[in-house]
């Protein structure tokens, strides 16, 4: 009864390699995130989905493309990647409107550019 | 744009022992929320608790309490009877109430560590 999952949980590739990584979330959310966290632990925000609609974008390189195939899905596809890509991605949910909009966050995926 | 600043990179405790962590924000916005959230060395993101900026309470939950001074913009957790299993990085966390589905902003985090 896993409420926010991402597969993998490790991700390790060479530069120049595309990857996908796969979040879905079974709380009935409308919204969902993806988190970078970096080697000294900080989080950014990366993207936010809406019922499959793309609301937040942030200054992100354009190699990172999110798709939300369902409002249960949200999926973060990496062209051409680069040694700087190493980091934590974190999936999210929250339901709009919720406590706050309280954001409930997956185990997060380790990739590793070699 | 909010920011959030966490000014204790680390901190330690005593098992048993109470221990505060500190954490100011910065906004002009009058509708928001505030968050703590725990990450042990699983990595998993936790929420310890939620703070709505209108109200005058402050959260509790078990053995984690806020204090929050809106006047002041600080939200700092208190950890009472701290326990071995509350070793963790500590992340205060922003969110605008006028937006909805918007971004959490974070502060750099807390390394807390607690000594048996």
């Amino acid at each position: 009864d896993t409420a926010v999952s991402q597969t993998p949980k490790y991700l390790v590739t060479q530069m120049g390699n595309d990857k996908s990584i796969k979040c879905e979330q079974n709380l009935g959310h409308d919204t969902m995130y993806w988190y970078k966290q970096d080697s000294k632990k900080f989080l950014k925000i990366m993207f936010s989905y809406n019922n499959k609609e793309l609301i937040i974008n942030e200054t992100v390189p354009n190699r990172f493309s999110p798709k939300s195939p369902d409002k249960a899905h949200l999926n973060l596809h990496i062209n051409s990647l680069e040694l700087g890509d190493s980091a934590v991605y974190f999936c999210a949910s929250s339901r709009l409107g919720g406590l706050g909009d309280t954001q409930y966050f997956g185990p997060g995926t380790r990739l590793t550019v070699l | 744009a909010q920011t959030v600043t966490q000014s204790q990179p680390e901190m330690s405790v005593q098992e048993a022992e109470t221990v505060t962590l500190s954490c100011t924000y910065d906004t002009s916005e009058s509708d928001y929320y505030l968050f703590w959230y725990k990450q042990p060395p699983s990595r998993q993101m936790i929420l310890v608790i939620r703070q709505e900026a209108y109200k005058q309470q402050n959260a509790t939950e078990n053995r984690f309490s806020v204090n929050f001074q809106k006047a002041a913009k600080s939200f700092s957790l208190k950890i009472s009877d701290s326990q071995l299993g509350d070793a963790a990085m500590y992340f205060c966390a922003y969110r605008s109430g006028e937006t909805s589905g918007s971004r959490l902003t974070f502060g750099e985090g807390t390394q807390l560590t607690v000594n048996p």
